[in-house]
């Protein structure tokens, strides 16, 4: 159970384009989602919080405008990379929570993430 | 601001010799959880402590979480190649929202 879809697994593509990644939930919903992204070797670093049906929460320092975030349904969360660069080049993985129960409470489930780089 | 502190960074261990890693908050948590991140995969949920001074197995790996509810370990006895990965320890975010604080990982690499 639990299982996070997440897609494209990697993308390559010209300065300039646009980049869309989907994470699902596929046998839970979930309210809220999470975006990260991960540098060689280091943490996870959260960039948003996606709660269904509303805007997502941005972390400090992380462009709304440049990561567009979408989460339609209580299933899927969608983020967009707009006008990509080379320094948006990394690994972006999403997770989902499961909705009820506590939210300091329920782990994270995550997607097998996407590799993305700007050429 | 809160954070989460994991040591060692890297731990390079023989098959068959035994592994911790520790993490430290710099505020009380009402749990903590850990995760496994293979080489190229995702993390992956491995366990969640709750109580003051909690410990729990699975097979070889011994979780605990501290008095304080600070802090926290992963022991694995006897490694083996499978373990091979980065554990992080994450607690919750205070007032916010239930987002993990993720420590900063311990990379595990077994000599076979």
């Amino acid at each position: 159970g639990a299982v996070v879809s997440q897609h494209p697994s990697r993308v390559i593509c010209k300065s300039g384009t646009s980049v869309k990644i989907e994470c699902r939930s596929l046998d839970f919903q979930a309210t809220t989602m999470f975006w990260y992204r991960q540098f060689p070797k280091k943490s996870l670093m959260l960039m948003a919080t996606s709660n269904e049906g509303s805007k997502a929460t941005y972390e400090q320092g992380v462009e709304k405008d440049k990561f567009l975030i979408n989460h339609a349904s209580l299933t899927l969360s969608t983020l967009t990379v707009t006008s990509a660069h080379p320094e948006d080049s990394s690994f972006y993985i999403c997770s989902a929570r499961e909705r009820g129960g506590g939210v300091l409470y329920q782990p994270q489930h995550f997607g097998d993430g996407t590799r993305l780089s700007i050429l | 601001g809160q954070q989460v502190m994991q040591i060692p960074q890297y731990q390079h261990v023989q098959e068959g010799e035994d592994f911790t890693t520790y993490c430290n908050s710099s505020t009380t948590l009402s749990n903590i959880q850990w995760y496994k991140q293979r080489p190229g995969g995702h993390p992956v949920f491995l366990i969640q402590l709750v109580k003051s001074g909690e410990v729990k197995k699975q097979k070889r790996l011994t979780f605990q979480f501290g008095e304080a509810k600070k802090n926290s370990s992963l022991h694995i006895t006897a490694t083996q190649t499978t373990d091979v990965g980065t554990y992080f320890c994450a607690g919750p975010g205070y007032n916010q929202g239930g987002k993990l604080i993720f420590g900063q990982g311990t990379e595990l690499s077994v000599k076979p």
